[in-house]
């Protein structure tokens, strides 16, 4: 079964801080892996996803990821945080099984910005 | 941009009442989704809908609750008789018919149970 490891549960940074947060997976077959982001008080939004290709992914808001498959991690990064993404940000692996798609979510990462 | 709805956006119930989270789907999706969240905890996947039948659902799933699409734009997820540990939020998504589409979440219905 696949699982979802987030390696930091609770992250404060100042603004302008640079932000890496670790996401691994355990699976074996092809996996596609997410990040969403749910601010304070609304719902989960995609911010990036990686399905083939150029292993680094960028998605909204100067977000990006990496995937590395020899180490099973797609880490999120931005070079410089800014209040407003202070939020929660969750890593998922979608894998496939008879042509549906299940979706497992990391534990989630509070990310605290301070100003 | 469309996107999914769902209300009531907080319920809240005595133990042992029914209770039914609605949702509309994004309207041309064919596949359909519930997943929960209790406090502190991650997002866990419940079940998935697909041409009008179950296609797969985890072990949080049981008996008690059942989904439905009763008509052809709402996507309903009822629990029969609810348990204090039923408290979550509750996350309803869909997606389009091709196999790497992305899901859309809606924004969620906070179930509190008393």
């Amino acid at each position: 079964a696949q699982s979802v490891s987030q390696h930091n549960h609770h992250v404060i940074l100042s603004e302008a801080a640079s932000l890496e947060l670790g996401c691994n997976y355990s699976y074996g077959g092809t996996v596609n892996l997410f990040w969403y982001v749910q601010y304070p008080g609304q719902h989960l939004q995609l911010l990036l996803k990686y399905f083939s290709g150029d292993p680094l992914v960028k998605g909204i808001k100067g977000f990006e990821a990496e995937f590395i498959k020899s180490k099973f991690s797609f880490n999120l990064r931005k070079p410089s945080v800014q209040w407003s993404d202070t939020a929660e940000y969750f890593c998922a692996v979608i894998t496939y099984s008879g042509g549906y798609q299940k979706v497992t979510f990391g534990i989630g990462t509070k990310l605290q910005v301070i100003p | 941009e469309p996107e999914v709805t769902q209300t009531p956006s907080h319920q809240v119930t005595q133990m042992g009442q029914e209770v039914i989270l609605r949702c509309v789907p994004i309207s041309n999706h064919l596949y359909f989704y519930w997943y929960r969240q209790i406090l502190g905890q991650k997002v866990e996947f419940l079940v998935s809908f697909y041409n009008n039948e179950i296609s797969e659902k985890s072990e949080i799933f049981d008996d008690q609750f059942s989904v439905e699409r009763p008509d052809g734009s709402n996507f309903t997820l009822k629990i029969r008789s609810t348990k204090l540990e039923d408290s979550a939020m509750y996350f309803c998504a869909s997606r389009g018919g091709v196999s790497t589409d992305t899901q859309y979440f809606g924004p969620g219905t906070r179930l509190t149970v008393l």
